[in-house]
């Protein structure tokens, strides 16, 4: 069965340094999400792709948060300069265009900002 | 704009118990929704789904009926096992993205 795959699965970084995640959607899916999940709460959307186009990046920090899907298939989220605050589960997902609710999670990535 | 609401966890039930997890939404329209399921050290799963007003979505012994009158959607199973043990994640869909609630554990014993 086809599967969204992330790494790392965890990251461990000190303040002020910078990281990036990575994630490789299941084949065919055109549409790409980024989430942050902070401990005990729900996903939240921080972008979202259509093949390599940005559709929705309104609630991602733009001053130190960026995100490319340059050929339209894998994508990598940076954070550049990481913050105690941005300890959190990054998780990647994907969808076909046609079906864009029925979203496919990878394992995630838990961040860890010492 | 869009929100769920979900019961507070964790629920601990012992095996074969009945399980209900309370959610309702706020929505314009007529939202998609949906529980997902996340299990230990996972990401998300779609557990299953309702697409409009008495909709009844079920997967692997889960049930939850979509009741617009009430603005819930509250999932059920009969008989839980110590493999439901997880976190669900009640959620909707509107204005083409997706809105989740903050979760609840549930702690299957044997």
């Amino acid at each position: 069965e086809a599967e969204v795959a992330q790494s790392p699965r965890y990251k461990i970084t000190e303040k002020s340094q910078a990281v990036a995640f990575w994630c490789d959607p299941i084949s065919g899916h055109a549409t790409l999400y980024w989430y942050r999940q902070i401990l005990g709460q729900g996903p939240e959307l921080l972008v979202q792709f259509q093949d390599e186009s940005v559709v929705d990046d309104s609630q991602l920090p733009k001053d130190r948060f960026s995100a490319e899907r340059l050929k339209g298939v894998d994508s990598t989220l940076k954070i550049q300069p990481a913050e105690l605050g941005d300890s959190a589960m990054y998780l990647c997902a994907s969808s076909h265009t046609r079906r864009p609710y029925e979203q496919y999670f990878g394992p995630g990535t838990r961040l860890t900002v010492t | 704009g869009d929100s769920v609401t979900q019961m507070e966890g964790p629920v601990t039930l012992s095996e074969e118990a009945f399980l209900t997890i309370n959610c309702t939404y706020t929505a314009t329209g007529y939202p998609s929704l949906f529980w997902y399921v996340q299990y230990p050290g996972e990401g998300l799963q779609l557990l299953l789904k309702a697409t409009k007003a008495d909709d009844k979505g079920s997967n692997k012994g889960f049930e939850a009926t979509y009741r617009k009158e009430t603005t819930s959607f509250h999932l059920e199973k009969g008989s839980v096992q110590v493999s439901d043990s997880a976190v669900y994640f009640c959620a909707l869909w509107g204005y083409q993205k997706v809105t989740f609630g903050t979760g609840t554990k549930l702690q299957v014993i044997p």
